[in-house]
Protein backbone atom coordinates (compact mmCIF):
# COMPACT_ATOMS: atom_id res chain seq x y z
CA UNK A 1 0.00 0.00 0.00
CA UNK A 2 0.91 3.82 0.48
CA UNK A 3 2.09 3.88 -3.49
CA UNK A 4 2.36 7.48 -5.02
CA UNK A 5 2.81 8.36 -8.46
CA UNK A 6 4.34 10.78 -10.49
CA UNK A 7 3.75 12.01 -14.52
CA UNK A 8 5.64 13.06 -16.28
CA UNK A 9 9.12 11.11 -15.13
CA UNK A 10 11.15 13.45 -17.35
CA UNK A 11 10.28 16.14 -19.36
CA UNK A 12 12.35 18.11 -22.23
CA UNK A 13 11.32 21.99 -22.67
CA UNK A 14 11.59 24.83 -24.61
CA UNK A 15 12.28 27.93 -22.66
CA UNK A 16 8.86 29.80 -22.02
CA UNK A 17 6.51 27.41 -21.95
CA UNK A 18 4.66 25.66 -19.10
CA UNK A 19 4.93 22.47 -17.73
CA UNK A 20 2.23 20.35 -15.36
CA UNK A 21 3.09 17.57 -13.65
CA UNK A 22 0.98 15.39 -11.55
CA UNK A 23 1.42 13.80 -8.35
CA UNK A 24 -1.50 10.85 -7.28
CA UNK A 25 -1.91 8.79 -4.52
CA UNK A 26 -3.00 5.47 -5.69
CA UNK A 27 -4.52 3.71 -2.87
CA UNK A 28 -5.46 6.31 -0.15
CA UNK A 29 -6.39 9.55 0.03
CA UNK A 30 -3.85 12.42 0.75
CA UNK A 31 -5.64 15.51 2.79
CA UNK A 32 -2.12 16.44 1.77
CA UNK A 33 0.79 16.81 -0.42
CA UNK A 34 4.40 18.43 -0.66
CA UNK A 35 6.06 19.42 -3.09
CA UNK A 36 9.81 18.97 -3.44
CA UNK A 37 12.41 20.64 -5.12
CA UNK A 38 15.91 18.28 -5.49
CA UNK A 39 19.48 19.99 -6.90
CA UNK A 40 22.24 17.46 -7.63
CA UNK A 41 23.87 16.04 -4.57
CA UNK A 42 21.64 17.64 -2.42
CA UNK A 43 19.08 17.31 -0.03
CA UNK A 44 15.19 17.79 -0.77
CA UNK A 45 14.10 21.48 -0.41
CA UNK A 46 10.57 22.08 0.47
CA UNK A 47 9.11 24.29 -1.80
CA UNK A 48 5.01 24.27 -0.89
CA UNK A 49 2.49 22.62 1.16
CA UNK A 50 -0.97 21.39 -0.40
CA UNK A 51 -4.33 20.47 1.19
CA UNK A 52 -6.93 19.46 -1.01
CA UNK A 53 -9.45 21.91 -1.85
CA UNK A 54 -7.43 24.94 -0.17
CA UNK A 55 -4.76 27.52 -1.49
CA UNK A 56 -1.47 25.87 -1.44
CA UNK A 57 1.19 27.17 0.81
CA UNK A 58 3.96 28.45 -0.18
CA UNK A 59 8.22 28.35 1.39
CA UNK A 60 9.58 31.59 1.42
CA UNK A 61 11.42 32.57 -1.28
CA UNK A 62 9.10 30.35 -4.15
CA UNK A 63 7.62 32.31 -6.39
CA UNK A 64 3.75 31.30 -5.88
CA UNK A 65 2.60 32.51 -9.83
CA UNK A 66 5.85 30.65 -11.07
CA UNK A 67 4.88 27.36 -9.61
CA UNK A 68 1.08 26.70 -9.79
CA UNK A 69 -0.18 24.49 -7.68
CA UNK A 70 -3.49 22.68 -7.60
CA UNK A 71 -4.72 19.76 -4.81
CA UNK A 72 -8.30 19.49 -6.51
CA UNK A 73 -9.19 15.90 -5.18
CA UNK A 74 -8.02 13.79 -1.95
CA UNK A 75 -5.67 11.82 -4.69
CA UNK A 76 -4.49 14.35 -7.43
CA UNK A 77 -2.36 17.35 -6.76
CA UNK A 78 -0.53 18.96 -9.73
CA UNK A 79 2.67 21.03 -10.07
CA UNK A 80 2.98 24.14 -13.17
CA UNK A 81 5.79 25.24 -13.90
CA UNK A 82 4.64 28.57 -15.67
CA UNK A 83 7.37 30.27 -18.20
CA UNK A 84 9.86 28.25 -17.81
CA UNK A 85 13.56 28.91 -17.99
CA UNK A 86 16.88 27.11 -18.10
CA UNK A 87 17.04 27.55 -14.39
CA UNK A 88 13.87 25.77 -13.48
CA UNK A 89 15.55 22.81 -14.12
CA UNK A 90 15.81 20.31 -11.89
CA UNK A 91 14.59 17.02 -9.94
CA UNK A 92 10.73 17.94 -8.69
CA UNK A 93 9.35 15.14 -6.11
CA UNK A 94 6.25 15.18 -4.56
CA UNK A 95 4.69 13.31 -1.04
CA UNK A 96 1.54 12.65 0.42
CA UNK A 97 0.20 12.26 3.80
CA UNK A 98 -2.64 11.97 5.58
CA UNK A 99 -1.49 14.94 7.65
CA UNK A 100 1.16 17.97 8.04
CA UNK A 101 2.67 17.29 10.71
CA UNK A 102 3.79 14.07 12.24
CA UNK A 103 1.91 11.51 9.49
CA UNK A 104 4.35 9.16 7.11
CA UNK A 105 5.18 10.99 3.96
CA UNK A 106 4.87 8.39 0.73
CA UNK A 107 7.12 9.42 -1.99
CA UNK A 108 6.30 9.63 -5.81
CA UNK A 109 9.03 8.79 -8.18
CA UNK A 110 10.19 12.35 -9.16
CA UNK A 111 9.99 14.55 -12.12
CA UNK A 112 13.44 15.54 -14.06
CA UNK A 113 12.32 18.83 -15.66
CA UNK A 114 15.04 19.86 -18.29
CA UNK A 115 14.45 23.55 -19.77
CA UNK A 116 16.47 24.33 -22.93
CA UNK B 1 13.33 25.14 13.94
CA UNK B 2 12.32 21.41 13.38
CA UNK B 3 15.81 20.73 12.27
CA UNK B 4 17.97 17.62 11.51
CA UNK B 5 21.84 17.20 11.58
CA UNK B 6 23.36 14.35 9.24
CA UNK B 7 27.61 15.01 10.15
CA UNK B 8 28.35 11.78 7.93
CA UNK B 9 28.42 12.87 4.48
CA UNK B 10 29.72 9.22 3.00
CA UNK B 11 29.57 6.14 4.67
CA UNK B 12 30.84 2.69 3.39
CA UNK B 13 30.65 -0.51 4.43
CA UNK B 14 31.52 -4.05 3.97
CA UNK B 15 29.00 -6.27 2.29
CA UNK B 16 27.46 -8.62 5.07
CA UNK B 17 29.17 -6.24 7.31
CA UNK B 18 26.79 -3.40 10.06
CA UNK B 19 27.07 0.35 9.66
CA UNK B 20 25.53 2.81 11.69
CA UNK B 21 24.09 6.31 10.11
CA UNK B 22 23.85 9.04 12.56
CA UNK B 23 21.24 11.78 12.59
CA UNK B 24 20.44 14.22 15.65
CA UNK B 25 17.80 16.43 15.52
CA UNK B 26 15.84 18.84 17.55
CA UNK B 27 12.16 19.49 18.33
CA UNK B 28 10.45 21.42 21.37
CA UNK B 29 7.63 18.90 20.30
CA UNK B 30 6.42 16.45 22.93
CA UNK B 31 4.51 14.26 20.25
CA UNK B 32 6.73 13.60 16.93
CA UNK B 33 7.82 10.70 14.75
CA UNK B 34 11.12 10.21 13.59
CA UNK B 35 11.52 8.85 9.76
CA UNK B 36 14.10 7.46 7.86
CA UNK B 37 14.56 7.65 3.85
CA UNK B 38 16.41 5.53 1.30
CA UNK B 39 16.89 7.52 -1.81
CA UNK B 40 18.77 5.00 -4.32
CA UNK B 41 20.17 5.79 -7.50
CA UNK B 42 17.03 5.76 -8.97
CA UNK B 43 16.05 8.80 -6.79
CA UNK B 44 13.05 7.48 -5.61
CA UNK B 45 12.63 8.28 -1.72
CA UNK B 46 11.95 4.91 0.12
CA UNK B 47 10.52 4.82 3.89
CA UNK B 48 12.68 2.74 5.55
CA UNK B 49 12.01 3.11 9.49
CA UNK B 50 9.70 5.28 11.47
CA UNK B 51 9.88 5.69 15.24
CA UNK B 52 7.64 7.19 17.35
CA UNK B 53 9.18 9.13 19.91
CA UNK B 54 6.79 8.11 22.81
CA UNK B 55 7.84 4.82 22.56
CA UNK B 56 10.85 4.10 24.56
CA UNK B 57 11.19 0.54 22.19
CA UNK B 58 13.60 0.98 19.45
CA UNK B 59 12.10 0.33 15.95
CA UNK B 60 12.85 -2.24 13.78
CA UNK B 61 12.26 -3.80 10.64
CA UNK B 62 14.17 -6.38 9.47
CA UNK B 63 17.67 -5.51 8.83
CA UNK B 64 16.59 -2.33 9.76
CA UNK B 65 16.93 -0.95 13.35
CA UNK B 66 17.29 2.42 14.98
CA UNK B 67 18.98 3.55 18.14
CA UNK B 68 16.71 6.55 19.82
CA UNK B 69 18.13 8.97 22.27
CA UNK B 70 15.10 11.06 23.08
CA UNK B 71 16.91 13.32 25.61
CA UNK B 72 20.29 13.31 23.28
CA UNK B 73 18.09 13.92 20.74
CA UNK B 74 19.71 11.48 18.81
CA UNK B 75 17.76 8.67 16.03
CA UNK B 76 20.84 6.69 14.54
CA UNK B 77 20.10 3.82 11.83
CA UNK B 78 21.73 0.53 12.23
CA UNK B 79 21.92 -1.31 9.41
CA UNK B 80 23.05 -5.37 9.65
CA UNK B 81 24.07 -7.69 7.11
CA UNK B 82 24.44 -4.96 4.39
CA UNK B 83 24.04 -5.88 1.07
CA UNK B 84 25.01 -4.27 -2.41
CA UNK B 85 21.30 -2.74 -2.47
CA UNK B 86 21.68 -1.00 0.52
CA UNK B 87 23.84 1.43 -1.28
CA UNK B 88 21.92 4.78 -1.56
CA UNK B 89 21.47 8.28 -0.22
CA UNK B 90 19.90 7.70 3.51
CA UNK B 91 17.94 10.77 4.71
CA UNK B 92 16.81 11.63 8.35
CA UNK B 93 13.68 13.32 7.99
CA UNK B 94 12.70 16.21 10.40
CA UNK B 95 10.71 15.21 13.34
CA UNK B 96 7.84 18.00 12.73
CA UNK B 97 6.32 19.32 9.78
CA UNK B 98 8.16 18.73 6.57
CA UNK B 99 10.81 21.34 5.81
CA UNK B 100 14.28 20.33 6.51
CA UNK B 101 15.43 17.02 5.76
CA UNK B 102 19.14 16.18 6.71
CA UNK B 103 21.74 17.10 4.08
CA UNK B 104 21.84 12.98 3.97
CA UNK B 105 24.69 10.08 4.23
CA UNK B 106 25.76 8.73 0.92
CA UNK B 107 26.05 4.56 1.92
CA UNK B 108 28.42 2.68 -0.43
CA UNK B 109 28.51 -1.24 0.31
CA UNK B 110 31.96 -3.06 -1.20
CA UNK B 111 31.54 -6.45 -2.42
Amino acid sequence: GAVVSQHPSRVICKSGTSVKIECRSLDFQATTMFWYRQFPKQSLMLMATSNEGSKATYEQGVEKDKFLINHASLTLSTLTVTSAHPEDSSFYICSASTGTRVETQYFGPGTRLLVL
Amino acid sequence: AQTVTQSQPEMSVQEAETVTLSCTYDTSESDYYLFWYKQPPSRQMILVIRQEAYKQQNATENRFSVNFQKAAKSFSLKISDSQLGDAAMYFCAPPVGRKRFGAGTRLTVKP
